[in-house]
């Protein structure tokens, strides 16, 4: 079956510090590649997507691409601000357009 | 700004009482769908409608029981709950129809109801 493994939090940075968040996936066939986010209180929002090999998805300065031969799906940001404290889902969707979640990650930013 | 809407968005139950969540989706959408997200574990997705097509994770207990009377409407009616079902429900849906395309369409969520069961 398909998995997505994230690596665990808390991640804890620094204002301006770089991020980047492991993502790993085992799935059959071609699936599409997701990061969401949820701030506190909020429901999930869609970052980025990438859809195929050697896409790159890029939203508010993050950035993450589909890597095949390592079956990973990074997200990285140069610089990170507070705002972006979150947990950070990656997840993959099959061609039935069921998404398998990893376990997320909380990052906390601090001034 | 959210295509998704959920109502209530807190909600406390007694393990006897009967209650309902409700989504509902502005985007024009064919799809929804159910999530758990309980506070150790993965999302999970309970129940996927589509049109008039209903696929549901089969490890979903019957005390949860979905209903999808439009393609803009989605309920979650709930009945004798247990503790271990609190957790945040989350609503979302897609264009596409599941199971008729080869191609994924993104996933729009609501904020959720937080369920608390005393």
């Amino acid at each position: 079956g398909n998995s997505v493994t994230q690596m665990e939090g808390p991640v804890t940075l620094s204002e301006e510090a770089f991020l980047t968040i492991n993502c790993t996936y085992t799935a059959t066939g071609y699936p599409s590649l997701f990061w969401y986010v949820q701030y506190p209180g909020e429901g999930l929002q869609l970052l980025l997507k990438a859809t195929k090999a050697d896409d790159k998805g890029s939203n508010k300065g993050f950035e993450a691409t589909y890597r095949k031969e390592t079956t990973s799906f990074h997200l990285e940001k140069g610089s990170v601000q507070v705002s972006d404290s979150a947990v950070y889902f990656c997840a993959l969707s099959d061609a039935g357009n069921m998404l398998t979640f990893g376990g997320g990650t909380r990052l906390m930013v601090k001034p | 700004e959210t295509g998704v809407t959920q109502t209530p968005r807190h909600l406390v139950m007694g393990m006897t009482n009967k209650k309902s969540l409700k989504c509902e989706q502005h985007l024009g959408h064919n799809a929804m769908y159910w999530y758990k997200q309980s506070a150790k574990k993965p999302l999970e997705l309970m129940f996927v409608y589509s049109l008039e097509e209903r696929v549901e994770n089969n490890s979903v207990p019957s005390r949860f029981s979905p209903e999808c009377p439009n393609s803009s409407h989605l309920f979650l009616h709930l009945h004798t709950l247990q503790p271990e079902d609190s957790a945040l429900y989350l609503c979302a849906s897609s264009q596409d129809r599941f199971g008729t395309s080869t191609r994924t369409d993104t996933q729009y969520f609501g904020p959720g109801t937080r369920l608390t069961v005393l």
